[in-house]
């Protein structure tokens, strides 16, 4: 397909456990950035990438949360020790960076993720 | 601190109707202001988008109304139709989108037939 893809589309965890999600981004997209939705704290922006610079991380709620891209391209966002509060979906989106218009996000469907 | 109020938290607007969604931001730095809506299980799929430049941008029976000296912005849907029912969430971001973006709470769309 040609969108954003993310897997897997639903993870169920148990509280302490490691877990890893993966984002596969619209080819040719240089921007990725990982999102995180939640019913007390909506839409909040985690980390993003563009190209070979260092990564923003200003939106990571903690250590526990990393995330990489490899080869720019596809990335995968770790959370260590998960805890209830991190139950959530997951959304990953990519952008084009293009220099003419402004930087539409395209997102993907999410990884519904749940820490028992 | 929540850098981008959305309100209503829900509406219901009859078939054919106007629905409108109203934002407000803090950072004089954001200069790109986006509208997302959302289906269930699905991702935020971008509706329209304005720099602060302009005052108003319309697409079809959507239109973003801009207010920079009030740093608020607002979505109108003209003819509301029962698909547009969703979750609609607006947003706003610097570096025109290249940062993360900020978004508000979400507006809960239902339309009626």
């Amino acid at each position: 397909g040609a969108g954003v893809s993310q897997s897997p589309s639903n993870k169920v965890t148990e509280k302490g456990k490691d877990v890893e999600l993966r984002c596969d981004p619209i080819s040719g997209h240089t921007a990725l950035y990982w999102y995180r939705q939640s019913l007390g704290q909506g839409l909040e922006f985690l980390i993003y990438f563009q190209g070979n610079s260092a990564p923003d991380k200003s939106g990571l709620p903690s250590d526990r949360f990393s995330a990489e891209r490899t080869g720019g391209s596809v990335s995968t966002l770790t959370i260590q020790r998960t805890q209830q509060e991190d139950s959530a979906v997951y959304l990953c989106a990519s952008s084009a960076r293009g220099a003419v218009s402004y930087n539409e996000q395209f997102f993907g469907p999410g990884t519904r993720l749940t820490v028992l | 601190q929540q850098q981008v109020k959305q309100s209503p938290q829900s509406l219901i607007v009859q078939k054919g109707g106007i629905s409108i969604i109203n934002c407000a931001y803090e950072n004089t730095a954001f200069d790109y202001f986006p509208w997302y809506q959302q289906f269930p299980g699905k991702g935020p799929a971008l509706l329209i988008a304005i720099r602060p430049d302009v005052s108003e941008k319309k697409e079809g029976r959507f239109t973003i109304s801009f207010n920079k000296s009030a740093k608020q912005f607002s979505l109108h849907i003209m003819d509301s139709q029962p698909g547009d029912s969703a979750t609609y969430f607006c947003a706003a971001s610097m570096r025109g989108g290249a940062d993360g973006l900020t978004f508000g709470k979400g507006t809960h769309l239902i339309i009626q037939p």
